[in-house]
């Protein structure tokens, strides 16, 4: 069962364009929802997370947008740039579950020059 | 040093074959993960181990087994690989007291069964 869905599968804008990468999920248990940034040959960074008690945290460059009654949440990227191609994957946890992660499927971002 | 490391990074193992694969941080985390991840799918828990205590998902029960000798160090055993095991394997860790705490993830360990 996929608790966590991420669309597109994969993404390309151009370089200064605002990247959106989507999310949804199942699970009214979940409260926190970080997203992970992968580049070829690492593993998964933390990239920024919310709680489900907010609408809206900012980091610079990279906003999430979430909405609780939808079950959806987005990522955003401003100014893209090409060193922020890369994988992203969403991930959630569910409260008091050992800081279980479940997690999106990703998208593969490419941003051209 | 927020660093996960994983050994080895490929593996090449026969069906049938006992696969084990090695992970390790110094970060002093209590809780260590195994994640499983094939192209275009979402990573999957496998196993974690609490401080001593392994919890294994329920599908993958029999498939994989674990062992923590001490707080750096975890392993996951395959103990019949079939070709269904390719995969890469990300181990994590993270410190369970700390709300909301990040897992630190590893470069990860191709396996590919033949």
């Amino acid at each position: 069962q996929q608790q966590v869905r991420q669309s597109p599968q994969s993404l390309t804008v151009w370089e200064g364009e605002t990247a959106i990468l989507n999310c949804s999920y199942e699970n009214s248990a979940f409260d926190y929802f970080p997203w992970y940034q992968q580049f070829p040959g690492e593993g998964p960074a933390l990239l920024i997370s919310i709680l489900s008690v907010s609408d809206k945290k900012e980091d610079g460059r990279f906003t999430i947008f979430f909405n609780k009654r939808e079950k959806k949440l987005s990522l955003h990227i401003a100014d893209s740039q090409p060193g922020d191609s890369a994988t992203y994957f969403c991930a959630a946890r569910e409260m008091s579950n050992y800081n279980v992660l479940y997690f999106g499927s990703g998208t593969k971002l490419t941003v051209e020059p | 040093d927020t660093t996960v490391k994983q050994n080895p990074r490929y593996k090449l193992a026969r069906v049938g074959k006992p696969v084990n694969l090695i992970c390790s941080q110094t970060m002093n985390h209590d809780t260590m993960y195994w994640y499983q991840k094939k192209p275009n799918q979402a990573p999957k828990l496998l196993l974690f181990y609490y401080d001593k205590i392994l919890n294994r998902e329920a599908d993958t029960f029999e498939k994989f087994q674990s062992s923590r000798p001490n707080n750096s160090f975890c392993s996951l055993y395959i103990g019949s690989a079939g070709l269904e095991y390719s995969a890469m394997y990300l181990c994590a860790s993270s410190t369970l007291g700390d709300n909301y705490a990040e897992q630190f993830f590893g470069p990860g360990t191709r396996l590919t069964v033949l």
